[in-house]
C-alpha cells in the first residue's frame, strides 16, 4: 500500500514558467513533509519542507503548499530553470523522535526546456 | 562541513566476496540511515541508527550487516550478495531532533556479478 503518491511520472515545462509538482498521501498521521531533488547517480538533495501546522512554506523560487483536509501537497518552482531538470521526490514522516523515518513517493521527472 | 561522504563511489563484487561500504558525516548528527535505491524507484529504507544504536531494521536479509563504530561513521558490511542486490546504496544523516531533514550522501553504485 503506497502511502505517498506522486501520480505524474513526468512533467515538462518551458524555462521561465511555473512548475507544479503534486503529491498525495493517505496516512493522516504524517505531520512533516519534504521535497528532495535527485540527479542520476547522485544522492537526493533536500529542497524544502513543511510541517502540518503550516499551509505554506517559501524558500526563494520554491514554495510548498499543504492542504491537510485533502491530504495533498504541491511544490511550485517559479521561474523554472533548465538546471531544475531532475527527479523530484515527495517524502513524509510521522514524528518519531530519533527513530523518525521517511516514506517516499515514486518521484516525478521534471524537464525544463530552454 | 555540511556533507555526507560515501566510499567507494562504485563497487563490483562477486557473490562470494565480502566487502564494506563506508559513510561519514561531521555535522554532529546523531541519526544515520542506510537506503537502497533501484533504478526509477524511490529510496527504500534499510537501517536506522540513533545515537549509535540500531533502532530500525526494515527486515533486511542478514547478508547485509550494518555497523556504527562512532557517531560520525556508518558501515554496511556485505557478504554473499545476490545479483538482485545490485543498486545505489545511499547513506543519510540528521540531527536526531524532530522535524529536521535528512542529508544524503552521493551513494555507492553496487554491482553484484
Amino acid at each position: 500500500d503506497q502511502q505517498v503518491k506522486q501520480n505524474s511520472p513526468s512533467l515538462s515545462v518551458q524555462e521561465g514558467r511555473i512548475s507544479i509538482l503534486n503529491c498525495d498521501y493517505t496516512n493522516s498521521m504524517f505531520d512533516y513533509f519534504l521535497w528532495y531533488k535527485k540527479y542520476p547517480a547522485e544522492g537526493p538533495t533536500f529542497l524544502i519542507s513543511i510541517s502540518s501546522i503550516k499551509d505554506k512554506n517559501e524558500d526563494g523560487r520554491f514554495t510548498v503548499f499543504l492542504n491537510k483536509s485533502a491530504k495533498h501537497l504541491s511544490l511550485h518552482i517559479v521561474p523554472s530553470q533548465p538546471g531544475d531538470s531532475a527527479v523530484y521526490f515527495c517524502a513524509a514522516s510521522v514524528y518519531g523522535g530519533s527513530n523518525y523515518k521517511l516514506t517516499f513517493g515514486k518521484g516525478t521527472l521534471l524537464t525544463v526546456n530552454p | 562541513d555540511t556533507e555526507v561522504t560515501q566510499t567507494p563511489k562504485h563497487l563490483v563484487m562477486g557473490m562470494t566476496n565480502k566487502k564494506s561500504l563506508k559513510c561519514e558525516q561531521h555535522m554532529g548528527h546523531r541519526a544515520m540511515y542506510w537506503y537502497k535505491q533501484k533504478a526509477k524507484k524511490p529510496p527504500e529504507l534499510m537501517f536506522v541508527y540513533s545515537y549509535e544504536k540500531l533502532s530500525i531494521n526494515e527486515s533486511v536479509p542478514s547478508r547485509f550487516s550494518p555497523e556504527c563504530p562512532n557517531s560520525s561513521l556508518l558501515n554496511l558490511h556485505l557478504h554473499a550478495l545476490q545479483p538482485e542486490d545490485s543498486a545505489l546504496y545511499l547513506c543519510a544523516s540528521r540531527t536526531g531532533q524532530a522535524y529536521n531533514e535528512q542529508f544524503f550522501g552521493p551513494g555507492t553504485r553496487l554491482t553484484v556479478l
